[in-house]
């Protein structure tokens, strides 16, 4: 059982919107930065969006992050089919003193 | 180009040990704190551990403390991961990855660690 919470599946037809939710709590996300992680089938996860909304150079602007109390979500408009992977969030704990992951959210484009 | 590539991984009996190691570069290895990350087969990402630029604050997650010792030598630019008293459920690929302020910027390939008998 992960520490932050996602739905395992998500899907969207091309140029669709979509969002991925990451609940946490207090002593993670309601206090610290969020990450969200994509991982393509069969390659190391990558960096997509750091300190709830910022984006690493190279990550186009149809992904975005956001937080709001003891919750984080990303979003990706304008679907494509190069965006199917497996989407991470991430934060650190204070209560635990070390990194959580959510379990991970399957993306399907239709 | 940053660079990250992990080695070390095999085949071990439980109760065995391993030393995974990391090789930097393209970037200041000694200025960054790193992390190792690992995935077992077909599941989520799990954080292992976590290693200060000068390697004087060190965490761990509470399924690894007292089995793995995480290690830096800033002058050859690596990482280490020992782990020892393994177990099957310690099979999983293992990543190191570059901490920049809090945030997994880079990750290496990973390499696998298969736990068995």
């Amino acid at each position: 059982q992960s520490v932050l919470t996602q739905p395992p599946s998500a899907s969207g037809t091309p140029g669709q919107r979509v969002t991925i939710s990451c609940s946490g709590s207090s002593s993670n996300i309601g206090t610290n930065t969020v990450s969200w992680f994509q991982q393509l089938p069969g390659t190391a996860p990558k960096l997509l969006i750091y300190s709830h909304n910022q984006r690493p150079s190279g990550v186009p602007d149809r992904f975005s992050g956001s937080k709001s109390g003891t919750s984080a979500s990303l979003a990706i408009s304008g679907l494509q089919s190069e965006d199917e992977a497996d989407y991470y969030c991430a934060a650190w704990d204070d209560s635990l003193d070390g990194w959580v992951f959510g379990g991970g959210t399957k993306l399907t484009v239709l | 180009e940053v660079q990250l590539v992990e080695s070390g991984g095999g085949l071990v009996q439980p109760g065995g040990s391993l030393r995974l190691s990391c090789a930097a570069s393209g970037f200041t290895f000694s200025s960054f704190n790193m992390n190792w990350v690992r995935q077992a087969p077909g599941k989520g990402l799990e954080w292992v551990s976590f290693i200060s630029s000068t390697g004087d604050t060190i965490y761990y997650a509470d399924s690894v403390k007292g089995r793995f010792t995480i290690s830096r030598d800033n002058a050859k630019n690596s990482l280490y991961l020992q782990m020892n008293s393994l177990r099957d459920e310690d099979t999983a690929v293992y990543y190191c990855a570059r901490d920049r302020n809090g945030d997994f910027d880079f990750w290496g390939q990973g390499t696998l660690v298969t736990v068995s008998s």
